[in-house]
């Protein structure tokens, strides 16, 4: 069974460009989450989106935002990009959010803002 | 709020040596509790999990840590090191009500010496 597929795993934007990265779930799991991992913050989580609706958000910018697709792919967004923006970006499935649920992570997608 | 702390954000074993890894954590609820390690230039890949249903939980790769509520803590052990385990490890917290973000401590990164 494919894991969490992130797209693309590596790009250069410059500053004040927009950039949109994708995730695709692991078959069956409604729960994707974004997070973002920098040298100084550490993970830090961006927003949950389930079954299409954005169930959680963290403490970021509305310069962050995110969809959900109806087969659970998700989208996330960063427009007017800064130089604190890169980092890597990764992204979480799950089925459910009952107390047993499994939370897996994708490889990421490495963002370089210049 | 929920915290994670993970006490030294770099330890360093000789191979075959005892690996413990520390991570105290905060909740005002009963917390699910994980431990993810990430290797060079990869996601997060999940080394085990806590759910309630056993206090010492045991997880891939030989990796095991006990749940003790008392001290609040959530510690990673492993009997001896290998050259493979030099990663940086990560411990996560979910509380039910905040559906499947995670909170996550620093990180631990893990030094191998032959």
């Amino acid at each position: 069974k494919a894991g969490v597929t992130q797209t693309p795993r590596y790009l250069i934007k410059t500053r004040g460009q927009q950039v949109t990265l994708s995730c695709s779930p692991i078959s069956g799991h409604r729960s994707v989450s974004w997070y973002q991992q920098t040298p100084g913050q550490g993970l830090q989580f961006l927003f949950e989106y389930f079954s299409e609706t954005q169930r959680n958000k963290g403490n970021f910018p509305g310069r962050f935002s995110g969809r959900q697709f109806s087969n659970s792919r998700s989208e996330m967004n960063v427009s007017t990009l800064e130089l604190g923006d890169s980092a890597l970006y990764l992204c979480a499935s799950s089925q459910d959010s009952f107390s047993g649920n499994t939370i897996y992570f994708g490889e990421g997608s490495w963002l370089t803002v210049v | 709020a929920q915290s994670v702390t993970q006490l030294g954000s770099h330890v360093s074993v000789s191979e075959g040596a005892l690996v413990l890894l520390r991570c105290n954590y905060s909740s005002s609820v009963p917390p699910y509790l994980f431990w993810y390690v990430q290797y060079p230039n990869q996601g997060l890949q999940l080394l085990l999990k806590y759910t309630s249903a056993a206090t010492l939980v045991k997880g891939i790769n030989g990796f095991e840590a006990e749940f003790k509520k008392s001290e609040t803590s959530f510690h990673l052990t492993k009997p001896s090191a290998h050259m493979s385990d030099a990663a940086e490890y990560f411990c996560a917290l979910r509380v039910e009500a905040a559906g499947n973000k995670l909170t996550f401590g620093g990180g631990t990164r893990v030094l191998v010496k032959p």
